[in-house]
């Protein structure tokens, strides 16, 4: 059965810092990854895929089959990274399995 | 700004109750799934809808129902409610069942409180 872990539910960091969230999963078929970003009082969205190998918001992601891990990361934090972060895993047709979620929090 | 709206945004009923939960999706998409997010949790799989047939079902039980309509809005309807489903319900629309590549947009979603 396919799974998605994100082993911190709560991360803290300070501005200008490197800011690492952990995604690990586990996916009989070829995985197609993504991380999901909710700031305050907003909706889920899509903040990026793996497929795409792009970088928003400074952030980047890459998938590691080897290590099934799809970390998603930022060089330098900003405040407003600050929000719930989720890896999710496609299976099937257009259905997402998430993990946990990571808090992100970025101090000044 | 995704186009995907849900109603109610807030509801509270009673334990054993039933409720129905709506959704339009964005404009164009014929594919629309619902999730279920506890309190602390990553959403949850509910099911599928892909031109008004079931195209897939989590590990929820049968008392939790859908369905979707030819304008491609989507109902979720749960019967005899229970305090743990208390939760946020969000609707997710995306173009297609079976492209790979396609976005897909949630909704604000529902906050259900059964007390």
């Amino acid at each position: 059965a396919q799974r998605v872990t994100q082993p911190e539910k709560l991360l803290s960091v300070f501005k200008g810092a490197p800011v690492e969230l952990k995604c690990n999963y586990s996916y009989s078929g070829s995985p197609e990854l993504f991380w999901y970003v909710q700031y305050s009082r907003q909706r889920l969205q899509l903040l990026l895929r793996h497929i795409s190998r792009e970088s928003i918001k400074g952030f980047t992601a890459d998938l590691n089959k080897g290590e099934t891990s799809f970390h998603l990361k930022k060089p330098f934090a900003q405040e407003e990274d600050s929000a719930m972060y989720y890896c999710a895993l496609r299976w099937g047709a257009q259905k997402l399995v998430f993990g946990q979620g990571t808090r992100l929090t970025i101090n000044p | 700004e995704t186009g995907v709206t849900q109603s109610p945004t807030h509801l509270i009923k009673t334990r054993g109750q039933q409720v129905t939960l709506r959704c339009s999706s964005q404009s164009g998409h014929n594919t629309v799934s619902w999730y279920q997010q506890a309190l602390g949790q990553g959403p949850q799989f509910i099911f599928q809808y892909y031109r008004e047939e079931e195209n897939g079902r989590g590990n929820f039980p049968p008392r939790f129902s859908g369905l979707q309509f030819p304008n491609y809005s989507s109902e979720l309807n749960v019967n005899a409610l229970e305090l743990d489903d208390s939760a946020l319900y969000l609707c997710a629309s995306s173009s297609s069942a079976g492209r790979e590549g396609n976005t897909i947009y949630f909704g604000e979603g529902s906050w259900l409180t059964v007390v």
